[in-house]
């Protein structure tokens, strides 16, 4: 079935460092690809998307890049602050295909240390 | 505008009960998410209401049900309720659903004892 692995689980770097997390995805179908953040507490929130048309978006400190072929995705934070430090979640969705769903990651704990 | 909310925020039920939670959506959103959300286990999927019509249904058992109503406003009810259903479920909201983002609402954390 529809499928959407995310590694690191958890992940250390120190302030000032990047950080990467990746996605892989199963259905080849999937056109849109959040990422959301979750801080301790709180809802989660988009950060940054992309659709299956571009294989790179960048926003400040933030980017992704999408390889169709490959079926991953990644999400790419540099010159990390403490206020990084969070839970990221990718999905993937096939909007337009009559699905509506989105399919998550299981989540990413980053540790951003000052 | 207002964001998606959701009622109560805090519930504590006892095993074999049932349970009904309340999600407003955005104002034009009709397009309606339920997700589990558990320690290491991620987001999961429940289903998804547009137009009070359930177009799509996690992997999870009869006992998860859900309705939309006319003003797209969403309840999700658990009957039966077990230990393993203590969680945090949120609701979310989108305007394009499957194409654009989704606006999480604060969750209602569920205790059941």
């Amino acid at each position: 079935g529809e499928n959407v692995e995310q590694h690191p689980s958890t992940l250390s770097v120190q302030e000032g460092d990047s950080a990467v997390i990746k996605c892989t995805y199963s259905d080849s179908a999937s056109n849109y690809f959040p990422w959301y953040k979750q801080e301790l507490g709180k809802r989660p929130q988009l950060i940054i998307d992309i659709r299956s048309n571009v294989g790179e978006k960048k926003d400040q400190r933030i980017a992704v890049t999408l390889n169709k072929t490959a079926k991953h995705f990644s999400l790419h934070i540099t010159e990390t602050q403490p206020e990084d430090s969070a839970v990221y979640f990718c999905a993937a969705s096939k909007g337009g295909s009559g699905t509506y769903k989105y399919i998550f990651g299981t989540g990413t704990r980053l540790k951003v240390l000052a | 505008k207002a964001g998606v909310t959701q009622t109560p925020r805090y519930l504590i039920k006892t095993r074999g009960q049932q349970v009904t939670l309340s999600c407003s959506p955005i104002s034009g959103h009709r397009s309606v998410s339920w997700y589990q959300q558990t320690p290491g286990q991620g987001l999961q999927f429940l289903f998804e209401y547009f137009s009070e019509t359930q177009r799509n249904k996690g992997n999870f058992p009869g006992r998860f049900s859900g309705r939309q109503f006319s003003n797209s406003r969403s309840e999700m009810n658990v009957s039966t309720l077990e230990l393993g259903d203590s969680a945090l479920y949120l609701c979310a909201s989108s305007l394009s659903p499957g194409l654009d983002e989704q606006y999480f609402g604060p969750g209602t954390r569920l205790t059941v004892t």
